[in-house]
């Protein structure tokens, strides 16, 4: 990709356990944000860590970043069958967004 | 508050021929951005539009280019199609300030046969 590599690239887990995807990226960054995406369809976003935040929560979901090592994680706890998705992490850099490849996430019910 | 709009959802062009896509954004988003989504090389940027400026520009050939109205809505122009131009073309818009989220379309699925 232009920016980054996510890993792994596909992850199967049962319901209820939790999921964790990676994120590597090449450049500085003013920050990097999380985006899910359904088969097809737009992405929606997730959420966003500014490169001084080492961790950020939302409900289900937690974000590390590590600017030393370029790199972030992705948590989302409990999964739920509707979790299933492509998630993509995206750094900005000045309105310039870079996409990793993307993680496809299926949650067995 | 209505969504990123995207028109058409689907499109099936010839080798050779051109094509407009168009975009019109949350209302109060002044920036607008496009990106190219495909199996082989993911999801890649294309475009930025704030005020009806470029204000930033990814590594694509001249044959793509784009432009933003006064009312933000935008449009993406390829021209001379290839094979390789299939894809599903995103748009996404934004406040345009630093720390602001993307709100994507649903995208134009383009087909070149």
């Amino acid at each position: 990709s232009q920016q980054g590599e996510e890993d792994p690239q596909a992850l199967s887990i049962q319901e209820g356990e939790n999921a964790t995807m990676n994120c590597s990226y090449k450049t500085s960054i003013n920050n990097l944000q999380w985006y899910r995406q359904n088969s097809g369809r737009g992405l929606v976003h997730l959420i966003l860590i500014r490169s001084n935040e080492r961790e950020k929560h939302s409900g289900r979901l937690r974000v590390t970043l590590d600017t030393s090592k370029k790199s972030s994680s992705l948590l989302i706890t409990a999964s739920r069958a509707a979790d299933t998705a492509s998630y993509f992490c995206a750094t900005d850099n000045f309105n310039k967004f870079y996409f990793g490849s993307g993680t496809k996430l299926n949650v067995k019910p | 508050k209505a969504g990123v709009t995207q028109t058409p959802r689907y499109l099936i062009k010839t080798r050779g021929q051109q094509v407009t896509l168009s975009c019109s954004p949350i209302s109060g988003h002044r920036s607008v951005s496009w990106y190219q989504q495909t199996p082989g090389q993911g999801l890649q940027f294309l475009f930025e539009y704030f005020s009806e400026t470029q204000r930033n520009k990814g590594n694509f050939p001249g044959r793509f280019s784009g432009r933003q109205f006064s009312n933000s809505r935008s449009e993406m122009n390829v021209s001379t199609l290839e094979l390789g131009d299939s894809a599903l073309y995103l748009c996404a818009s934004s406040l345009g300030r630093g720390d602001s989220p993307l709100h994507f379309g649903n995208g134009t699925r383009l087909t070149v046969t």
